[in-house]
């Protein structure tokens, strides 16, 4: 079965520093990868997600993330926090040969920015 | 355009209470997903419909657990005999086709709360 593991519960950034939030996976083939922020009191948003090709792949509002096939990691990066970033950052992994369509997810890190 | 919405956003219910949750999905997404996020944890695949059925309903914790999709668009969540350890937030999500590279879009969650 496939799993996410999200080592770190808490991370604390001070604003304008960079940030990284490691993710690492566990699956039987290769994955579809997804990073989703959850702010308090909204919905979760889809950030960026890998699928094939280009291992470094772009997302919005900065933020940018790397597969890493002999890590089984895809860790989400941001080279400068601003306040706004403060949230539940979850990673999460879709089975990429159909049928099964529901997302595993890790238990998320919260990001707690520091001005 | 308007996106996923759920009723109630909030639920209080007594141990052995019934209970039905309601998803409004994307107009014209033909899939739509429920999750569950207990506390501290990230979402939690349950089922999934494709369509008025429901293609994978592997991850339903138990047969108090039901879902059903009838139009293909409104869903209802339904717990029978609730018990404590139901309470959590229920998120659902709807996407434009079958596949986990579909991107799904999430509602703000109904939380869960029984006493």
């Amino acid at each position: 079965a496939q799993s996410v593991t999200q080592p770190d519960i808490h991370i604390t950034v001070s604003e304008g520093a960079s940030l990284e939030l490691r993710c690492n996976y566990s699956y039987g083939a290769t994955p579809y990868l997804f990073w989703y922020v959850q702010s308090p009191g909204q919905g979760l948003q889809l950030l960026l997600k890998y699928f094939s090709g280009d291992t470094l792949v772009q997302g919005i509002k900065g933020f940018e993330a790397e597969f890493k096939r002999s890590q089984s990691s895809f860790n989400l990066r941001k080279p400068s926090v601003h306040w706004s970033d403060a949230a539940e950052y979850f990673c999460a992994v879709g089975y990429s040969g159909g049928g099964a369509d529901g997302l595993t997810f890790g238990k998320g890190t919260h990001l707690i920015i520091q001005p | 355009g308007a996106g996923v919405s759920q009723t109630p956003s909030n639920k209080v219910t007594e141990k052995g209470k019934y209970v039905e949750l309601r998803c409004d999905p994307i107009s014209g997404h033909t899939a739509l997903y429920w999750y569950r996020q207990s506390l501290g944890q990230g979402p939690e695949f349950l089922i999934y419909f494709q369509g008025t059925g429901a293609a994978d309903d592997s991850g339903l914790p138990n047969d108090r657990f039901f879902a059903v999709r009838p139009e293909g668009s409104v869903s209802t969540l339904k717990i029978q005999r609730t018990e404590r350890g139901d309470s959590a937030v229920y998120l659902c999500a709807s996407s434009s086709g079958q596949g986990t590279y579909n991107e799904q879009f999430f509602g703000p969650g109904t939380r869960l709360t029984v006493l």
